[in-house]
This record gives C-alpha cells, structure tokens and sequence, in this order.
C-alpha cells in the first residue's frame, strides 16, 4: 500500500542554518504531496503541496520538488528561524479511504538562537 | 469562520468507561476523518465519512465507532476505553473530489488519557 518515510528527528539547527528535512514515498500511480507543520499544542497545518512531477510548493521560505524518478519530496528552507520549530509531516493523498492523508512520523525541529 | 471544532481538548477515562469525541466543522464539507497521533506513529486514520450519511472504516478502527451525524458532524465513540487508546485525536475535514489538491484542515486535537 501507500506509505511515506521521512527522516528521524530530532533535528537541531542553530537559527539561519540551512534545513534539509527527507521524504520519500510508496505509492500507485501518481499521488499529490503535502507537507504539514505542527506547531506545540496545535493541529496541523498544511505548509505546503505539489500534484504533480516536476511541481515545486512552496510557502513562508519552505519549498519542497515533487521528484517522480526518486519518488521523493524533500523540504528544504534556506535560512531557519527560532519560530520554525515545530514538527513536520511528509504525507500523500491516497486516492482510497475516501483520499484520507498517509503520514510519516514526523520529524521535530528545534531552532535555537 | 471557527474551521474544524474539537469537544473536549482534554480528557482522561478509566478503563472500561465510554466516551464520545465531537467533531464540527463549517466549512460545508464533504469529508471528515478520525486520525489518531501518537509518538514515532505519525498520525494513523481510524475511520473515515466521504460524504453524509456514509462511513468507512480506516487503518487502525478496532475499538471505535463513529457517526456521521449529518454534514457538519462527526463523531468518534470510544465504547469501552483500553490504556492503548490513550493518544491525541485529531479531526479533519476537506471537500471530496478527484481534484488532487483539495486540503484538509485539521481540528486542535482531544488528548485522551486512559489509566
């Protein structure tokens, strides 16, 4: 079935440092991807999606490439801040259970300054 | 414009007892979903209702029930509450289509306690 991996946390950048966080993904056909933010104490939110190969999303400096050869979907901000720490989903739309979202794990981030 | 609405944020139950999470939103949805969190898990689907007056279940649905109770609502019923039903529960709502980026928003999460 459809799964997604993402990349262990924690994660702990200094603030300004450069972010990589990993996704790859499990799927039939050609999924839309999506990652959201939890930020402590609250529900998700979506950060950003792509629909497409190729497509790039991108919202508050974060941006992640859709890669259909690699099947992956990585996020990446250039420049960190102390209010981006929080935990971040990779996820898929699966086109069963009524396009319910899979998840990976979460990766928690903290930004120190 | 309050979203997706959570009754109540914090709960603890003692094994054995029932309990109801309510879910609203008013977003005029479709779909709404029943996630559970829980450390390392990322968040599972436990049950799922594509459209009023239908629900499905999802991957992890042993030892809930949920009703669709009309389009706005959607309940999740935990019958007999077992220490691993211990988690944040979150519900989600989106608008149903084949369309690929329909969003979901996620309510603020009930954090349930099982002892």
């Amino acid at each position: 079935g459809d799964s997604v991996t993402q990349m262990e946390g924690p994660v702990t950048l200094s603030e300004e440092a450069f972010l990589t966080i990993n996704c790859t993904y499990t799927a039939t056909g050609y999924p839309s991807l999506f990652w959201y933010v939890q930020y402590p104490g609250e529900g998700l939110q979506l950060l950003l999606k792509a629909t497409k190969a190729d497509d790039k999303g991108s919202n508050k400096g974060f941006e992640a490439t859709y890669r259909k050869e690699t099947t992956s979907f990585h996020l990446e901000k250039g420049s960190v801040q102390v209010s981006d720490s929080a935990v971040y989903f990779c996820a898929l739309r699966s086109s069963n259970s009524g396009y319910a979202l899979n998840f990976g794990k979460g990766t928690s981030l903290l930004v120190t300054p | 414009n309050a979203g997706v609405t959570q009754t109540p944020k914090f709960q603890v139950l003692k094994t054995g007892q029932s309990m109801t999470l309510q879910c609203a939103q008013d977003m005029n949805h479709n779909s709404m979903y029943w996630y559970r969190q829980d450390p390392g898990m990322g968040l599972r689907l436990i049950y799922y209702s594509a459209s009023e007056g239908t629900t499905d279940k999802g991957e992890v649905p042993n030892g809930y029930n949920v009703s669709r109770l009309n389009k706005r609502e959607f309940s999740l019923r935990l019958e007999s509450a077992a220490p691993s039903q211990t988690s944040v529960y979150f519900c989600a709502s989106s608008v149903t289509s084949g369309l690929s980026y329909n969003e979901q928003f996620f309510g603020p999460g009930t954090r349930l306690t099982v002892l």
